[in-house]
């Protein structure tokens, strides 16, 4: 079982739609988890960070997380064709320190 | 403000050829990592150093090495490049390596080994 596992892409919305973005992850005392977005040929750049279960809104942006489930989700209402990216799902987990784990993201193409 | 900053930005090697990536960052933070990229890999953790004068490993630290120079730089070298090193190599920071520690990255170093 991988560490962090994001929904196989790529992901194709309308624009207007919703984009759901889903990730789960494996070690139950991970306790800070963040969203990427990654724009191809470019680095990673931070857009949503959560620490406690519940929504957290920010924008256009809404990150969920359910540490029972041991899943974290991203959602984009309004989908613009800027936000298609790749986008990574990273999990800090305490037992191994210092480290941030990514998933293998996810490929979303927002279609004008 | 610069951020986290890397050279070179693209790089060709031949196999059994050494070179040093750089990385430095301007934002005051403690803790800074070495990430590689590969298509369908997301991104694998190659060393990190929680703190000025620590450094250790992460999830693919073989054929590499690091130094944490002072606070600001950390670089990555490669002693003898292999064609399996072909990557893109992301250098990040963080404030601090424990909780709610969001990480900034460089711009990347496309890494090429023939």
């Amino acid at each position: 079982q991988k560490e962090v596992e994001q929904n196989s892409g790529p992901l194709s919305v309308p624009e207007g739609a919703i984009a759901s973005l889903n990730c789960t992850y494996s070690d139950r005392v991970s306790q800070s988890f963040f969203w990427y977005r990654q724009y191809s040929g470019k680095s990673p750049e931070l857009i949503m960070s959560i620490y406690s279960n519940g929504d957290k809104e920010d924008g256009r942006f809404t990150a969920q997380l359910n540490k029972a489930s041991q899943y974290v989700s991203l959602l984009i209402r309004d989908s613009q064709p800027s936000d298609s990216a790749t986008y990574l799902c990273a999990v800090n987990r305490e037992t191994s320190g210092s480290r941030l784990t990514f998933g293998e993201g996810t490929q979303l193409t927002v279609n004008p | 403000n610069a951020g986290v900053t890397q050279t070179p930005k693209f790089q060709v090697l031949k196999t059994g050829q050494s070179m040093t990536l750089q990385c430095a960052q301007d934002m005051n933070h403690n803790s800074m990592y070495w990430y590689r990229q590969d298509p369908g890999m997301g991104l694998r953790l190659i060393y990190y150093s929680a703190s000025e004068g620590t450094t250790d490993k992460g999830e693919v630290p073989n054929g590499y090495n690091v130094s944490r120079l002072n606070k600001r730089e950390f670089s990555l070298r490669l002693e003898s490049a292999a064609p399996s090193q072909t990557s893109v190599y992301f250098c990040a920071s963080s404030v601090r390596p424990y909780l709610r520690a969001e990480a900034f990255f460089g711009q990347g170093t496309r890494l090429t080994v023939v």
